[in-house]
């Protein structure tokens, strides 16, 4: 079975601090996706960066970071500077690899809250 | 573009009342999914359409019944909902032509069952 564990639940910082967003997974496949996703108070979840089990490359996007480490099996997410708008809740995601021709289930974490204040 | 859109964005109900949601994008995607998210928690897969064929149910009671007359658009009929059913409604799409793709939400739709 699949499982996704975010177990910081809240982190408040100020801004421009720096924050990273822990994603730890289990899962017995070989070939797997893992995903950040941004959910902002408007309820709407906004897809981040998507990656596959066979590339362990870190990937920086403009102020965001993520860091792969098949090894410890965690998908951390950095964001540097952090700004107000980046106040939501983010989700890390799991999907199996396989493709059975019913599309890809995601399984969520229980999501960690970021508040940024000034 | 990578928009998913829904409508309506609130719905009030009573447990009497059939009501529907609608969901369409217009991506080219072939995979379009339900969710459904209470406050504080990850969404919860509800259905999955792969191809206009409904291809996952995660055991959703009856009184919801989901239906995709067209690639581009899904939607969900509500029928007899309990106020537990009341919570933020997601629609989602993605590619669903072989591989594994991210998907994309709409914004919600909020509804109360009164």
């Amino acid at each position: 079975a699949q499982k996704v564990t975010q177990a910081q639940t809240e982190i408040s910082v100020v801004e421009k601090e720096d924050v990273t967003l822990d994603c730890v997974y289990e899962t017995r496949d070989t070939t797997y996706y893992l995903f950040w996703y941004k959910q902002p108070p408007s309820g709407e979840l906004v897809f981040l960066i998507r990656r596959n089990s066979f590339d362990e490359q870190n990937e920086i996007s403009g102020r965001y970071s993520w860091n792969f480490q098949k090894s410890t099996s965690s998908f951390n997410f950095t964001i540097t500077a952090s700004q107000v708008v980046d106040s939501a809740v983010y989700f890390c995601a799991l999907s199996e690899g396989k493709w059975t021709g019913t599309a890809s289930k995601l399984t969520f974490g229980t999501g960690t809250r970021l508040q940024v204040t000034l | 573009d990578t928009e998913v859109t829904q409508t309506p964005k609130h719905l009030v109900m009573g447990m009497t009342n059939k009501k529907s949601l609608k969901c369409e994008q217009h991506m080219g995607h072939r995979a379009m999914y339900w969710y459904k998210q209470k406050a504080k928690k990850p969404p919860e897969l509800m259905f999955v359409y792969s191809y206009e064929k409904l291809s996952i149910n995660e055991s959703v009671p009856s009184r919801f019944s989901p239906e995709c007359p067209n690639s581009s658009l899904l939607n969900l009929h509500l029928h007899a909902l309990q106020p537990e059913d009341s919570a933020l409604y997601l629609c989602a799409s993605s590619q669903g032509d072989g591989g594994i793709y991210e998907q994309y939400f709409g914004p919600g739709t909020r509804l109360t069952v009164t």
